[in-house]
C-alpha cells in the first residue's frame, strides 16, 4: 500500500502569509495526488486533482505542485476563511489512502 | 445539480447492525464509481473501498473487509454500506463521495455526501 506523509501537522500563520504544506509518498505515484480542504464541522472541500489543476471556483492564491513522491500545497496570502485542516491524496491504485492532515491556524 | 444525499444519524448498541444509504442524483449513475470515507471523531480522513457501480463489486481497504458490505442498488441509484456486528471503535462519520472523472476506479473526489454519524454505544 502507498503511504502518503503530509508536514508539518500544525501550523501557525499570519493573515498575509504565504504558507506551504508538504506531502511525500511512499512511491511514485506520477501526478495523481488531489487536494482536500476540511473546515471545522464541514465536508471537506476539493482543491486541487492531477497534482497541480485547480479545481473551478477555488481562489487562485492556492497552488499545488509536484510529481512522483514529492508534493507540495501553496497558500499565497493566507485569509482568515483558509483555517481549516488540510489532507493530501493519492489516487494512483487502490487503496487511496489519505495522508494525516495540515491544520492551517492563525 | 450532482448531488449524494445520505441516511441520517443513527444510534446502535454494540453487536447491531447499521446500514447507511447514499442516493445519488443529477448525473449518470453507473458511470462512475462511489467511493466511502470515514472520519472517526477528531481525526483525518481514511479512504475505506470502491464500488463497481456497473457490476456491483467492491474494493475494500484493510480493515474494511468481512463486517463491512458494500452494495449498489442501480433502480434507485443509491449506494449502501452496511456494516455487521458494530464495535465502538465503528463511530465515526461516514462519507459517500464520487470521482471527478469518469471512471469506475481510482480517481479524486469532487462530489462528497453530507456524511452520516454512525455512533455505537451500549
Amino acid at each position: 500500500d502507498i503511504q502518503m506523509t503530509q508536514s508539518p501537522s500544525s501550523l501557525s500563520a499570519s493573515v498575509g502569509d504565504r504558507v506551504t504544506i508538504t506531502c511525500r509518498a511512499s512511491q511514485d505515484i506520477s501526478n495523481y495526488l488531489a487536494w482536500y480542504q476540511q473546515k471545522p464541522g464541514r465536508v471537506p472541500k476539493f482543491l486541487i486533482y492531477g497534482a497541480s489543476s485547480l479545481q473551478s471556483g477555488v481562489p487562485t492564491r492556492f497552488s499545488a505542485s509536484g510529481s512522483g513522491t514529492d508534493f507540495t500545497l501553496t497558500i499565497s496570502g493566507l485569509q482568515p476563511e483558509d483555517v481549516a485542516t488540510y489532507y493530501c491524496q493519492h489516487y494512483k491504485s487502490a487503496p487511496l489512502t489519505f495522508g494525516g492532515g495540515t491544520k492551517v491556524e492563525i | 445539480q450532482v448531488q449524494l444525499e445520505q441516511s441520517g444519524s443513527e444510534l446502535k448498541k454494540p453487536g447491531a447492525s447499521v446500514k447507511v444509504s447514499c442516493k445519488a442524483s443529477g448525473y449518470t449513475f453507473t458511470n462512475y464509481g462511489m467511493h466511502w470515507v470515514r472520519q472517526a471523531p477528531g481525526q483525518g480522513l481514511e479512504w475505506m473501498a470502491w464500488i463497481n457501480t456497473n457490476t456491483g463489486n467492491p474494493t475494500s481497504a484493510q480493515g474494511f473487509t468481512g463486517r463491512f458490505v458494500f452494495s449498489v442498488d442501480t433502480s434507485t441509484t443509491t449506494a449502501h454500506l452496511q456494516i455487521n456486528s458494530l464495535k465502538p471503535e465503528d463511530s465515526a462519520l461516514y462519507y459517500c463521495v464520487r470521482g471527478i472523472s469518469m471512471t469506475q476506479g481510482r480517481n479524486a473526489f469532487n462530489i462528497w455526501g453530507q456524511g452520516t454519524m454512525v455512533t455505537v454505544s451500549s
